[in-house]
């Protein structure tokens, strides 16, 4: 079944550490996304690749970074320079930009800082 | 600046119809999403109206005015799995979707 993955489902992180977040789709989409959701708040925009080998920073990427080796492929870092890390992070993909691309999201990880 | 409202949250009763609005400001315009999202799961697609009028799916209808900046998701025939948050998202003139906060939909018996 084609999909997306993220994981952990869950990950705690002692103030400092930086920690990586999975993401894997096999839909062979060329777009990817990553997004930050925080209680009675939209999804505010992170990091989005339409490529591999590029990306390009969202509304919120202070404190984040990602790569793009591979299509199936967009992990994302927090670092310790996110002041507020703690948040339930989606990935999505989709085929790009254009009309009705409709996004697939994975799973999510929900981020918590000790 | 690009901007979705929609309200907090909603209460319905099972079995009857609520509508949810959603208001948008946008540069540019490219369409309008509808997702559902169900407590700490990921959000899943319902419609997407590009042009003006009523789409109906099911129970679900969406609706769209583009002079308006304005759109509705119609749920009609409430069941109590219908309680999660409802998200519009407007998607700009880079295709890039601005997302409303969403509105949380509780159904009571």
């Amino acid at each position: 079944d084609g999909g997306i993955t993220q994981s952990p489902k869950y990950l705690f992180r002692k103030e400092g550490q930086n920690v990586t977040l999975s993401c894997e789709q096999n839909l062979n989409h060329d777009a990817m996304y990553w997004y930050r959701q925080d209680p009675g708040q939209g999804l505010r925009l992170i990091y989005y690749s339409q490529i591999v080998n590029d990306f390009q920073k969202g509304d919120i990427a202070e404190g984040y970074s990602v790569s793009r080796e591979k299509k199936e492929s967009f992990p994302l870092t927090v670092t310790s320079a996110q002041k507020n890390p703690t948040a339930f992070y989606l990935c999505a993909s989709n085929l790009g930009q254009g009309p009705y691309n409709e996004q697939f999201f994975g799973p999510g990880t929900r981020l918590t800082v000790l | 600046g690009q901007n979705i409202d929609q309200p907090t949250e909603m209460t319905a009763t099972e079995g009857a119809i609520v509508q949810i609005n959603c208001t948008y400001q946008t540069s540019g315009f490219n369409g309008l999403f509808w997702y559902q999202q169900h407590a700490g799961e990921a959000p899943t697609f319902l419609s997407y109206n590009v042009l003006d009028g009523l789409e109906e799916k099911g129970r679900f209808s969406s609706f769209l005015s583009r002079s308006k900046g304005y759109s509705y998701l119609l749920l009609k025939e409430l069941q109590m799995k219908d309680s999660a948050s409802y998200l519009c998202a407007a998607v700009d003139s880079n295709y890039q979707l601005i997302w409303g906060a969403g509105t949380k939909l509780i159904i009571k018996p």
